[in-house]
């Protein structure tokens, strides 16, 4: 099946620092690309939509500013957590769809960001 | 707009009972419906997924899941549970309205006792 591998898993910094999240797309090419916050014991928040070449959709809610999305190609997204806060703390998804075909949505692995 | 109820946060199950978690959905067109798992600290796995034709939908573990249109449904069960089927569920729907973007339940933790 296809694969979707995110990096870092775990990632803990500072405050006021910056932290980037990769998920990458490993054996297809995917056009669109979601990424989800996930809180402790609930269930996946959508985040954003990336699409490869133009700017992410965010849901209502989410600051811009803050988490900045980046496609710039057939097989990668970036999330940054701009001066990332204690609040910021969470479970990152991202998750992938292969190009033209939209019946499934591959997950990657998460990432555990820890704001100190 | 499409949405998913996933009834009971927590399961409990003796190893080797019968597991029964249970989703329903809301849509306008027939959905695209699917189970994922997921472990601790662990993105999603599919599990299983119904789009179109046979409404009984076989996937991995041992799991399966029938598509009941009249009732909105989309429960997922397995036979006899194992210790390792311990995780938060989750069912989902998309293929709504022009969008593929799925849309998840709030989630069910399953707990197997020994």
């Amino acid at each position: 099946g296809a694969v979707v591998s995110q990096h870092p898993s775990r990632v803990i910094c500072k405050s006021g620092t910056s932290v980037k999240i990769e998920c990458r797309s490993l054996d297809f090419q995917a056009t669109t690309m979601f990424w989800y916050r996930q809180f402790p014991k609930q269930s996946l928040m959508l985040m954003a939509t990336s699409n490869e070449g133009s700017k992410a959709t965010y849901e209502q809610g989410v600051e811009k500013d803050k988490f900045l999305i980046n496609h710039a190609s057939l097989t990668l997204s970036t999330l940054t957590v701009t001066s990332a806060h204690p609040e910021d703390s969470s479970f990152y998804i991202c998750s992938a769809t292969q190009t033209g075909i939209h019946t499934e949505a591959f997950f990657g692995q998460g990432t555990r960001l820890t704001v100190v | 707009a499409q949405s998913v109820t996933q009834l009971g946060s927590h399961v409990s199950v003796s190893e080797g009972a019968l597991v029964l978690l249970r989703c329903n959905y809301s849509s306008s067109v027939p959905p695209y419906l699917f189970w994922y798992v997921q472990y601790p600290n662990q993105g999603l796995q599919l599990l299983l997924k119904y789009t179109t034709g046979a409404t009984l939908v076989k996937g991995i573990n041992g799991f399966e899941a029938e598509f009941k249109k009249s009732e909105t449904s989309f429960h997922l069960t397995k036979p006899s549970a194992h210790m390792s089927d311990a995780a938060e569920y989750f069912c989902a729907v998309s293929g709504t309205g022009g969008s593929y973007i799925p849309t998840f339940g709030r989630g069910t933790s399953l707990i197997v006792h020994p």
